[in-house]
């Protein structure tokens, strides 16, 4: 069975600062790996995806990379501020033989002003 | 830009009654999926459809759950006799091919 992690579960800095979120995924046999932002009683919002050959991609100030070989990604935010806050969600596509989305509990990120 | 939508946003039910979540895809999107996340807890896979049948479930997706296309747009999750552990917040994805999932905001369930 896939198993994902995400560490730190909670993380809060000072505005202005970058920060790096962390994900692992237990069977590296994956298809993609997709980030997603989630605000408080709400849906998902898809950030990045990173299909299996890639080792990363870049959307303005988010950076995802993944290292499909040891099982891990990680988020990099760059300049953080305020409207950042929201818990991250690292979602993996395949692996224990299943196509589906496997997601990690979420790091919840706080910056503050 | 195109967006799942999910109804109800909010649903209130007795334990025992039937449910109906629905959800309208993005309109050239053909692969449809159930997920849903327990308060406090990680997001979890139930169901995907293709083509008018269930591709792939979970060991939640039991007899209970059930999902269909019937006019071939609104995409529904019903769930026959609920339970108070069936509280949840169920969200909607829909896909058009390999790539990202996307997600609608979400019903949430509450079972009394």
């Amino acid at each position: 069975k896939q198993e994902v992690t995400q560490i730190p579960a909670a993380l809060s800095v000072p505005e202005g600062e970058n920060l790096v979120l962390n994900c692992s995924f237990t069977d590296s046999a994956i298809y993609n790996l997709q980030w997603f932002r989630q605000d408080p009683g709400k849906g998902l919002t898809s950030l990045l995806l990173i299909q299996s050959s890639q080792r990363e991609q870049t959307s303005g100030r988010l950076n995802a990379s993944l290292d499909k070989s040891s099982g891990r990604s990680t988020l990099y935010i760059a300049a953080s501020q305020p409207g950042d806050s929201a818990t991250y969600l690292c979602a993996v596509r395949g692996g224990a033989g299943s196509y589906q989305l496997t997601f990690g509990k979420g790091t919840k990120l706080s910056v503050i002003p | 830009e195109p967006e799942v939508t999910q109804t109800p946003s909010h649903q209130v039910t007795q334990m025992g009654q039937e449910v109906i979540l629905r959800c309208v895809p993005i309109s050239n999107h053909l692969y449809f999926y159930w997920y849903r996340q327990i308060l406090g807890q990680k997001v979890e896979f139930l169901v995907s459809f293709y083509n008018n049948e269930i591709s792939e479930k979970s060991e939640i997706f039991d007899d209970q759950f059930s999902v269909e296309r019937p006019d071939g747009s609104n995409f529904t999750l019903k769930i026959r006799s609920t339970k108070l552990e069936d509280s949840a917040m169920y969200f909607c994805a829909t896909q058009a091919g390999i790539g990202e999932l996307f997600f609608g905001e979400g019903s949430r369930l509450t079972v009394l």
